[in-house]
């Protein structure tokens, strides 16, 4: 079984550009959440998608948006970046949407 | 609104037990879980119990509940070098984990 698995494992970027994180969900699990990580806090929650809708929404502005795929795979969007946004980035699956939730490896974003 | 607070610093001995405490607010979390997180790494769960429990045992790993004051603990049984990491505490809300800022365990050799 594989488990949750997301790309790129880092990046950077530079303030006002966009950027797409990528994860796939763990086989037979449905619902995608998103978590922000910033250094020396515990994650916050960004949002979750379910069956390819929105499914919650923690405290983050409308640039920060997400997709989900027929496949579960979902997509975590960023747009005008500033440089609060760095951190690491989680995507959690899980097979219904109040189910235990399975994290991935993150993706490390730093904002220049 | 939901409000996780844990310790942020324990020191133990290789050998020793490791108890780490975790308060939390929200009296209607179905499941309260407790994930682990090495450095540059993603979250592993560790283990999670039901709120109708009061305790639950999973070999080295000890979860207690006190609902009454909203009080969670992980006690790690025989630490080793090799749980030297960030707990993480989670209390879960409509849709989403609620998580504490980590508990940094540090194992002495």
């Amino acid at each position: 079984e594989t488990g949750v698995t997301q790309s790129p494992t880092h990046l950077i970027k530079t303030r006002g550009q966009q950027v797409t994180l990528r994860c796939s969900s763990q086989s037979g699990h449905n619902t995608v959440s998103w978590y922000q990580q910033a250094l020396g806090q515990g994650p916050q929650f960004i949002f979750q998608y379910y069956r390819e809708e929105e499914n919650g929404r923690g405290n983050f502005p409308p640039r920060f948006s997400g997709l989900q795929f027929p496949n579960y795979s979902s997509e975590l969007n960023v747009n005008a970046l500033e440089l609060d946004d760095s951190a690491l980035y989680l995507c959690a699956s899980s097979y219904q949407r109040s189910d235990t939730q399975y994290f991935g490896p993150g993706t490390r974003l730093t904002v220049l | 609104g939901e409000d996780v607070e844990q310790s942020l610093f324990l020191s133990v001995r290789e050998g020793d037990s490791s108890v780490i405490n975790c308060t939390y607010t929200d009296s209607s979390s179905t499941y309260l879980y407790w994930y682990k997180q090495e450095p540059g790494a993603g979250l592993q769960l560790l283990t999670y119990i039901f709120s109708n429990m009061d305790m639950k045992q999973d070999q080295r790993l000890t979860v207690l509940l006190n609902k009454k004051d909203k009080h969670l603990s992980l006690r790690i049984a025989d630490t080793q070098t090799g749980d030297s990491a960030i707990y993480f505490c989670a209390e879960t809300g409509a849709n989403n984990l609620f998580f504490g800022t980590g508990t940094r365990l540090t194992v002495i050799p």
